[in-house]
């Protein structure tokens, strides 16, 4: 299957700081990202579509201004955690999807562990 | 809306036993995907199966199966033979048209030797 990659893995930031979490799609054009968030023991929660080219679509409760998405490119989406704080501390994981004739998968990064101290 | 309801929080078993991870969903749309998900525990989601509204069809795979009602609107998923290398958290998810996925709440499976 296709492969997304997510960079960084991981990361450790202090709190008022900005973090930025980038996507890629490396063997597709994702017309579609999807970003998704994970806190400890819990399940995945859809916090933004992202479309090359247009603004993101936010999920009711996520502040947009606070998550800030950009999809500049059809194999690229950035999200970038603005003024962090310890709260949001989580697993951010990235999906991507490929449509065209006989194809609409969903390809899933493999997450980034960001730590708000 | 659409919602996911895995009602197993935790599932405990001996290795070689079986299995079973029950997954009902509720959507308005009549076409829709369900999927299956393993998230061991460095994180990554591991695509396990996808299944669309039209195909009610159980699928086999390995010492995987699923069975998809829409009677019941269940799609369960049952592990044959266990094996400590299945144990992780399994998610059942589901997405209409606008491939937004929601999730269940996962079922953590734990395999003993």
């Amino acid at each position: 299957g296709a492969v997304v990659s997510q960079h960084p893995s991981w990361v450790i930031c202090k709190s008022g700081t900005s973090v930025k979490i980038e996507c890629r799609s490396l063997d597709f054009q994702a017309t579609t990202m999807f970003w998704y968030r994970q806190f400890p023991k819990q399940s995945l929660m859809l916090m933004a579509t992202s479309n090359e080219g247009s603004k993101a679509t936010y999920e009711q409760g996520v502040e947009k201004d606070k998550f800030l998405i950009n999809h500049a490119s059809l194999t690229l989406s950035t999200l970038t955690v603005t003024s962090a704080h310890p709260e949001d501390s989580s697993f951010y994981i990235c999906s991507a999807t490929e449509r065209g004739e006989g194809r609409d998968e969903q390809f899933f990064g493999p997450g980034t562990r960001l730590t708000v101290l | 809306a659409q919602k996911v309801t895995q009602a197993q929080t935790e599932i405990s078993v001996v290795e070689k036993e079986d299995v079973t991870l029950d997954c009902v969903y509720e959507t308005r749309d009549t076409t829709y995907y369900l999927f299956w998900y393993k998230q061991p525990p460095s994180g990554e989601l591991v695509f396990l199966i996808r299944r669309n509204s039209f195909d009610e069809q159980n699928e086999i795979s390995g010492r995987y199966s699923w069975n998809f009602q829409k009677s019941t609107s269940s799609f369960n998923f049952t592990i044959t033979a266990s094996q400590v290398v299945d144990s992780a958290v399994y998610f059942c998810a589901l997405s209409v048209r606008d491939y937004k996925l929601s999730f269940g709440a996962g079922t953590t499976v734990t395999v003993r030797a």
